[in-house]
């Protein structure tokens, strides 16, 4: 039931964008997206629910394909802050909890 | 406000000894959680809490063991530790309202540094 999150890790130079991908192979509910920097809690970015919009704040933002059971997270004219691991997590049902793929690192370098 | 606080920070056993791990919420929050974090795993959830007195399993159950007696507080216990089980451990703790669509984002403790020798 673990989401499989692709790629595993992406290298950038600042100003660049990327795309997290994140799939389930069951029909989902909601999608949650966490980044963690190295040593530290994972911290909340946003959620995406069924027959929701498009989310996003900054320039990070994510849409959730119900068809596909897919969600994407795009880091646009990436940062040096951004560098850390990012996180889907995925809940099948309201009220559920919640189930973390592997992850995926980012590196951004200046 | 403290957040998510946890005790300890570190810890050091010895295959078969048991301990208890403490996740401590201010926010009044009805959901918590316990995680672990292995390398190139990513978060696997332990255990589980919808509300005081209830607990559910999560995806790596077996060798844990949990109480959420009070709202606030959820306990996390190895009765037996193995090697198997040297991780960093997060709780998290989150707000629910199903009416606007399930729980919302998880507040995580800073975690705790589990080595089973």
């Amino acid at each position: 039931q673990q989401p499989v999150q692709s790629p595993q890790a992406v290298i950038l130079r600042e100003g660049e964008d990327a795309v997290i991908n994140c799939s389930s192979s069951k029909a989902l509910y909601s999608v949650h997206w966490y980044r963690q920097k190295h040593g530290e809690a994972p911290v909340f970015l946003m959620i995406l629910l069924k027959g929701g919009e498009q989310k996003g704040h900054d320039k990070i933002s994510a849409s959730f394909n119900e068809k596909k059971q897919q969600s994407s997270l795009y880091l646009t004219a990436s940062q040096l802050s951004y560098s850390g691991t990012y996180f889907c997590g995925t809940e099948l049902q309201a009220g559920t909890a919640l189930i973390f793929g592997k992850g995926t690192t980012l590196s951004v370098s200046s | 406000n403290a957040g998510v606080t946890q005790t300890p920070k570190f810890r050091v056993l010895k295959t078969g000894q048991s301990m208890t791990l403490l996740c401590a919420q201010d926010m009044n929050h009805e959901y918590m959680y316990w995680y672990r974090q292995d390398p190139g795993m990513g978060l696997r959830l332990i255990h589980y809490s919808v509300g005081e007195g209830t607990t559910a399993k999560g995806e790596v159950p077996d060798g844990y063991n949990v109480s959420r007696l009070k709202k606030q507080n959820f306990l996390l216990g190895l009765e037996s530790a193995a090697p198997s089980q040297t991780s960093v451990y997060f709780c998290a703790s989150s707000y629910v309202e199903l009416s606007a669509g399930g729980p919302y984002e998880q507040y995580f403790g800073p975690g705790t540094r589990l080595t089973v020798t």
